[in-house]
């Protein structure tokens, strides 16, 4: 089974300062790992995946994500934090070599940047 | 220029009631979705089509039925509306591979704006 935890409902960080955003993963082989940001009242969008290769992998509007397999993270980074980086986060996960096209997301990590 | 555009973007109705929510990606995808989610922002898959064909149709009532005329188009419709069916309905496709006859993917999704169904 596949499964994805946030631990962080919410993240706050001051604007200028580096901000992470927690994700964890859980799945029975290798996984397909993803990033998406959802502003209000909006869809989902891509910001970054990790598939194979470098573990740190570079994404949109400066975020970034390092793939740990040992510690089975993915956690979010961005070196100086932006007031419009405040948004929702989510998380997801699918499992390499399943039939299955679904990814399984996490419950979201809500971004604050204080001005 | 809209990638994926679903209609309407909010829809109010009675319990009971039958309702559809209309899902068009100009990208040229193959593998469509449609995820609901709820009030507490948590986003599950309710179904997947790739090529027209279902290939996922996880826990659903089977009130809601998928329907996609074509590889651009993945229609919801939603039979006898419960107060439970309320959250917003999001849309999505993305570009399959082939890998041993199977159709996969890993590449990202792209999500409509989303519908919010409100049933009362």
């Amino acid at each position: 089974a596949q499964s994805v935890a946030q631990p962080e409902d919410q993240v706050n960080v001051a604007e200028g300062n580096p901000l992470t955003v927690k994700c964890t993963y859980s799945v029975s082989g290798n996984p397909y790992l993803f990033w998406y940001v959802q502003y209000p009242n909006r869809g989902l969008q891509f910001l970054l995946k990790y598939i194979t290769g470098d573990n740190l992998v570079k994404g949109s509007y400066g975020f970034e994500a390092e793939f740990n397999k040992s510690q089975t993270s993915f956690h979010l980074k961005k070196p100086s934090a932006l007031v419009s980086d405040s948004a929702l986060y989510f998380c997801a996960v699918r499992e390499i070599g399943t039939g299955a096209n679904n990814l399984f997301f996490g419950t979201g990590t809500r971004l604050t940047v204080i001005p | 220029d809209t990638a994926v555009s679903q209609t309407p973007k909010y829809l109010v109705t009675q319990m009971g009631n039958d309702k559809s929510i209309k899902c068009e990606q100009n990208l040229g995808h193959d593998t469509m979705y449609w995820y609901k989610q709820d009030s507490k922002k948590f986003l599950k898959i309710m179904f997947s089509y790739n090529n027209k064909e279902l290939i996922i149709n996880e826990t659903v009532p089977n009130r809601f039925s998928p329907k996609s005329p074509d590889k651009a188009h993945l229609n919801l419709h939603i039979n006898s509306l419960e107060l439970g069916d309320s959250a917003v309905y999001f849309c999505a496709s993305s570009q399959g591979t082939i890998l041993s006859g199977r159709a996969v993917t890993y590449n990202e999704q792209f999500f409509g704006p989303g519908t919010r169904l409100t049933v009362l």
